[in-house]
């Protein structure tokens, strides 16, 4: 079946380091991918998606790339900033029109001044 | 924006009782869907529709049952509540997807955190 793996947090960093959350998916065919965050206290935001292979999704300073032929869609950011404290979900949606979404775990980032 | 709204961010209900969460979304979605969070296990689909009326089960569907009488509105529902249902609910609205991609995001709510006694 579909599953998601990301990198098991939580990440701490200081403000404008660089940032990497690891990716990786198993899906059959050309699943679309995303990059959701939830602050504090909130529901999840779609940050950024990507809907074929080598589609570059970016958003608020954060990127990702949709890599195939490695199954991976790695979420960047050159310079983090404390607001930038959340939780962080990838996730894929099948090919086949139904939108179920699978999740990974999600990983917790705290940034300090 | 699309708007999600969940009735209510708090809730404590006691065991056994009948729990009813309800949501609704202001976007004319037709896909609406109910996860639960819980720590070190994510969000993970309880059920969802994808038309009036229409329900399938997710991935963790015993112990709930929904509502969809209007397009608008989703309801989740504990028919007996158990300790083991405490948690953070959270609801989401779609479009229906072009042609078979599946690529169009959900919407989320802000939640609501489940207290059973």
């Amino acid at each position: 079946g579909n599953s998601v793996t990301q990198m098991e947090g939580p990440v701490t960093l200081s403000e404008e380091a660089f940032l990497t959350i690891n990716c990786t998916y198993t899906a059959t065919g050309y699943p679309s991918l995303f990059w959701y965050v939830q602050y504090p206290g909130e529901g999840l935001q779609l940050l950024l998606k990507a809907t074929k292979a080598d589609d570059k999704g970016s958003n608020k300073g954060f990127e990702a790339t949709y890599r195939k032929e490695t199954t991976s869609f790695h979420l960047e950011k050159g310079s983090v900033q404390v607001s930038d404290s959340a939780v962080y979900f990838c996730a894929l949606s099948s090919q086949g029109g139904s939108e179920k979404l699978v999740f990974g775990k999600g990983t917790k980032l705290t940034v300090n001044p | 924006d699309v708007k999600v709204t969940q009735s209510s961010r708090y809730l404590v209900k006691r065991t056994g009782e009948k729990v009813f969460l309800e949501c609704v979304q202001d976007m004319d979605h037709e896909n609406m869907f109910w996860y639960r969070q819980d720590p070190g296990l994510g969000l993970r689909l309880i059920y969802f529709s994808y038309d009036v009326k229409m329900k399938e089960k997710g991935d963790i569907p015993e112990g709930y049952s929904v509502s969809r009488e209007k397009k608008e509105r989703f309801s989740l529902i504990l028919e007996s509540a158990s300790t083991n249902q405490t948690s953070m609910y959270l609801c989401a609205s779609s479009r229906r997807g072009q042609g078979t991609r599946g690529n169009q995001p959900q919407h989320f709510g802000d939640g609501t955190r489940l207290s059973i006694l």
